[in-house]
């Protein structure tokens, strides 16, 4: 089973929006990260957050942890076409710092 | 700066065929780590090492072997090829694991098994 969950698994929103997406995640971490894929490529390291840190920001990013709820989210501002891509989150679990879990997914669509 | 490189692009096999994917960083990296991405399921470790000579299993390593004989390349071995390898499989590098840092991603290998 994932140890991630993103959701909504889809999100359409208007360019100059911003757009939220939530992750949940099963056991305790060592750190949680965000990366963006755009169709047909690679994935793209976004933001990276400890277990100890409760927000980080990057440009037009901002995510969020609570390691009491188990969950993280993750908001781009002001949005653009160019942000039209699937954003996964992943955790590093405190049991094995090696390995890096997945999330399905949220694919966003910004309309111009 | 090449990054991580992957090789082929695409590939179709048919069933029991095998075949080698390569995996080659420049950014001497110590991790490197292969996922197979289908669709609704996101990416799933298949293996992963933290140096020359060791490997370690992922999540979903039945049917792909590996080996890391250089800090460079990272090969991924499908012995005897089955439908339900069908995917994207991607490689990732990382400094020292992604417990102290992000994954460097190659654009990835779309293999089809018939």
């Amino acid at each position: 089973s994932q140890q991630g969950e993103e959701d909504p698994q889809a999100l359409s929103i208007q360019e100059g929006e911003n757009a939220t997406m939530n992750c949940s995640y099963k056991t305790s971490i060592n750190n949680l990260q965000w990366y963006r894929q755009n169709s047909g490529r690679g994935l793209v390291h976004l933001i990276l957050i400890r277990s100890n840190e409760r927000e980080k920001h990057s440009g037009r990013l901002r995510v969020t942890l609570d390691t009491s709820k188990k969950s993280s989210s993750l908001l781009i501002t002001a949005s653009r076409a160019a942000d039209t891509a699937s954003y996964f989150c992943a955790t590093v679990v405190r049991s094995n710092d090696y390995k890096l879990s997945f999330g399905a997914g949220t694919t966003v669509t910004v309309r111009a | 700066n090449a990054g991580v490189t992957q090789t082929p692009k695409f590939q179709v096999l048919k069933t029991g065929q095998s075949m080698t994917l390569q995996c080659a960083q420049d950014m001497n990296h110590e991790y490197m780590s292969w996922y197979r991405q289908d669709p609704g399921m996101g990416l799933r470790l298949i293996h992963y090492s933290v140096g020359a000579g060791i490997t370690d299993q992922g999540e979903v390593p039945n049917g792909y072997n590996v080996s890391r004989s250089t800090t460079e390349d990272f090969p991924l071995r499908l012995l005897s090829a089955a439908p339900s390898q069908t995917s994207v499989y991607f490689c990732a590098s990382s400094d020292r694991g992604p417990h102290t840092g992000e994954l460097f991603f190659g654009e990835g290998s779309r293999l089809t098994v018939l």
